[in-house]
């Protein structure tokens, strides 16, 4: 079951803050998230999983609400480079690899 | 390192014909696996694999085979190529098959056009 992903794109100033959202309707055990660019590759961001702990960028926040089976990803401060599409991956398994993509918001940060 | 390594970057093909795409990585990961990309449906796995001699289906894995006989390498093979499957295909890695914190690496992608 494919999570949904909201806004589907959305346009910010440099130096604007945004929010991310992401929503499965199946029970989690993590949630990982990855930043692609036009014609590259997805690059790694967070994962969260159950209980709070999370691992990743320094200059990226989120939070999972394991109640709501729903995970928001915090862009302060935004920079130029931030832009790209963002994508959620679901874990449904346990096994921490096998991944359920959302299918992704695209940001784009302008001067 | 290299990381990991996806060839060729872009292919085309006609229908019904049939090739490999090949992904390697040097950092010793337990765990690769292949995507495929189509515009506005995201990341979808196709096959996966959690060591040498063990692979598992994802989501859309009709009309392709995997196989990983060493650690380093998983190509994909497309049994006979349908426009259906023209797609930008990933490739992606990470340390360990099991657990918690597995970021996984993606490959530059190989584009693949079926007429």
């Amino acid at each position: 079951q494919q999570p949904v992903q909201s806004p589907q794109a959305v346009i910010l100033r440099e130096g604007e803050d945004a929010v991310i959202n992401c929503s499965s309707s199946k029970a989690l055990y993590s949630v990982h998230w990855y930043r692609q660019k036009h014609g590259e590759a997805p690059v790694f961001l967070m994962i969260l999983l159950k209980g709070g702990e999370q691992k990743g960028h320094e200059k990226i926040s989120a939070s999972f609400n394991e109640k709501k089976q729903q995970s928001s990803l915090y862009l302060t401060a935004s920079q130029l480079s931030y832009s790209g599409t963002y994508f959620c991956g679901t874990d449904l398994t346990g096994g921490g690899n096998k991944l359920t993509f959302g299918t992704g918001t695209q940001l784009k940060v302008e001067l | 390192n290299a990381g990991v390594t996806q060839t060729p970057k872009f292919q085309v093909l006609k229908t019904g014909q049939s090739m490999t795409l090949q992904c390697a990585q040097d950092m010793n990961h337990e765990y690769m696996s292949w995507y495929r990309q189509d515009p506005g449906m995201g990341l979808r796995l196709i096959h996966y694999s959690v060591g040498a001699g063990i692979t598992d289906q994802g989501e859309v894995p009709n009309g392709y085979n995997v196989s990983r006989s060493t650690t380093e390498d998983f190509p994909l093979r497309l049994l006979s190529a349908a426009p259906s499957q023209t797609s930008v295909y990933f490739c992606a890695s990470s340390l360990r098959a099991g657990g918690s914190y597995n970021e996984q690496f993606f490959g530059p992608g190989t584009r693949l056009t079926v007429l």
